[in-house]
C-alpha cells in the first residue's frame, strides 16, 4: 500500500535552534518528493523537490534528504526564526497518473 | 515559478446559498486540477480530481451533486458549493498539475468558506 508518515506529529523548538523532520513512504513506483510550508490559513507552498537521483537539496534554511533505498527523507531546518512556525508537508508523487500521496503533516512552533 | 490563484480568498454566505470558488493556473496550463478541502489542523483531503473537459473525479464520501466542479479551460477549473450549510465551512484549497510536468502540481493560496 502506498503510504507517506510524517514524524515528529508535532514540535516546539526555541528561536535560533535546528530541527529536523522526518517523512518515510512505501510509495512505489517514485518520481519526486517534495517538502511544503503551509502557514496558517493558506495554501501550501513548495521548498524542495526531489528525483530519485538526488541525495541533498537546500533552499536557504531548509535543506532536505532523500534516501531512496530505504524511502526515507528528512528536512533540516537551520537557525530557527518565528516565522517558520508552519505545518509541513511532505508529498510523493508517481510518474503517471493523478497519484499524489500525502503525508500527515508535522506542526512546529518556535517561541522565543 | 508556476502560480496558481483562487479567487475569493475568503467568502461568508447564508445558509442555503450557493457559492462559487475559482481556481486559476496563471501562467501554465493544467490539465488536471485538484480540489481540497482541510479543517483546522487537519490535513488536507482530497476532495476531487478535475480533468479539462471530462467530468470530475470524486473522492468516497464527497457528494458530487453538493460539490459542482467544472473545468472548462486548461487554466481555469471552478469548485460550486451549492445549498451550503455551516458544516460546509472550512479552507478550499486547489492545486493544478503542470501540462508539461505531470509529476508536479502547484498549490492555490485557499478559500475560507464560513457558512452563517
Amino acid at each position: 500500500k502506498n503510504q507517506v508518515e510524517q514524524s515528529p506529529q508535532s514540535l516546539i523548538i526555541l528561536e535560533g535552534k535546528n530541527c529536523t523532520l522526518q517523512c518515510n513512504y512505501t510509495v512505489s513506483p517514485f518520481s519526486n518528493l517534495r517538502w511544503y510550508k503551509q502557514d496558517t490559513g493558506r495554501g501550501p507552498v513548495s521548498l524542495t523537490i526531489m528525483t530519485f537521483s538526488e541525495n541533498t537539496k537546500s533552499n536557504g534554511r531548509y535543506t532536505a534528504t532523500l534516501d531512496a533505498d530505504t524511502k526515507q527523507s528528512s528536512l533540516h531546518i537551520t537557525a530557527s526564526q518565528l516565522s517558520d512556525s508552519a505545518s509541513y508537508i511532505c508529498v510523493v508523487s508517481q510518474p503517471t497518473g493523478n497519484q499524489f500521496y500525502f503525508g500527515t503533516g508535522t506542526s512546529l512552533t518556535v517561541i522565543p | 515559478g508556476a502560480v496558481v490563484s483562487q479567487h475569493p480568498s475568503w467568502v461568508i454566505c447564508k445558509s442555503g446559498t450557493s457559492v462559487k470558488i475559482e481556481c486559476r493556473s496563471l501562467d501554465f496550463q493544467a490539465t488536471t486540477m485538484f480540489w481540497y478541502r482541510q479543517f483546522p489542523k487537519q490535513s488536507l483531503m482530497l476532495m476531487a480530481t478535475s480533468n479539462e473537459g471530462s467530468k470530475a473525479t470524486y473522492e468516497q464520501g464527497v457528494e458530487k451533486d453538493k460539490f459542482l466542479i467544472n473545468h472548462a479551460s486548461l487554466t481555469l477549473s471552478t469548485l460550486t458549493v451549492t445549498s451550503a450549510h455551516p458544516e460546509d465551512s472550512s479552507f478550499y484549497i486547489c492545486s493544478a498539475r503542470d501540462r508539461a510536468y505531470t509529476d508536479t502540481q502547484y498549490f492555490g493560496p485557499g478559500t475560507r468558506l464560513t457558512v452563517l
